[in-house]
């Protein structure tokens, strides 16, 4: 069964510094999103990605956040200066068309210190 | 603020038994509803779609109450490897686009 795959699966940083979360979607999905929990949480949504643009954004989805689509396979999410409460599992989901359910990565845990 | 919400268990049932699970949301223009499961420190994996005129998957059975704006799920003869939150999860098309809005979750464990 095709997978979306995220690296790394844990990642720790100190606050303040950036982060870059990877995430490779299946190859024929066309769209893409980030989502996170914190620990104990709901999954909240972050933004998602269509068509080499945003397509939507949470109020999460600050200026310290962006997302890229740098070749055909890759899906990132970085963070640009860390702070302790975006310390989360980082969600990478992707949709072969709208309407259907989602297919999630496993996860990045990202700890801030 | 548009919600979902749910009964955050845990439910503890013991193997074979039948267990039902509540979901209500707040946003009324709402047009898709899944059942999703996520295992412990794991991605949500979905479960199944909820359509209008409830819906079926083997041991699972979803149903769809639009005028309440409440979802139900219900597994039959449950089994240990049920054990797992299960996620209630909705998508506003028109207003929010692909957006998932998720439940807190409800736990279940199932017991020998």
């Amino acid at each position: 069964e095709p997978e979306v795959t995220q690296t790394p699966s844990h990642q720790v940083t100190q606050m303040g510094q950036e982060v870059i979360l990877r995430c490779v979607p299946i190859s024929n999905h066309l769209y893409f999103y980030w989502y996170r929990q914190i620990l104990g949480q709901k999954v909240e949504f972050l933004v998602s990605f269509y068509n080499n643009e945003i397509s939507e954004k949470s109020e999460i989805f600050d200026d310290q956040f962006s997302v890229e689509r740098p070749d055909g396979s890759n899906f990132t999410l970085k963070i640009r200066s860390t702070k302790l409460e975006d310390s989360a599992m980082y969600f990478c989901a992707s949709q072969w068309d709208s309407g259907y359910g989602y297919t999630f990565g496993s996860g990045t845990r990202l700890t801030v210190v | 603020r548009k919600e979902v919400e749910q009964d955050p268990g845990p439910f503890n049932v013991p193997e074979g038994a039948t267990v039902a699970f509540n979901c209500t949301y707040s946003n009324s223009a709402s047009q898709s509803f899944f059942w999703y499961r996520q295992d412990c420190r794991k991605e949500p994996k979905l479960l199944m779609s909820v359509y209008s005129s409830g819906n079926e998957d083997g041991r699972f059975t979803a149903q769809l109450n639009r005028a309440s704006q409440y979802i139900s799920l219900l597994i039959r003869d449950s089994k240990l490897s049920d054990s797992a939150t299960y996620l209630c999860v909705v998508n506003d098309w028109a207003n929010a686009g692909n957006m998932l809005t998720f439940g807190g979750g409800t736990r279940l464990m199932v017991k020998p």
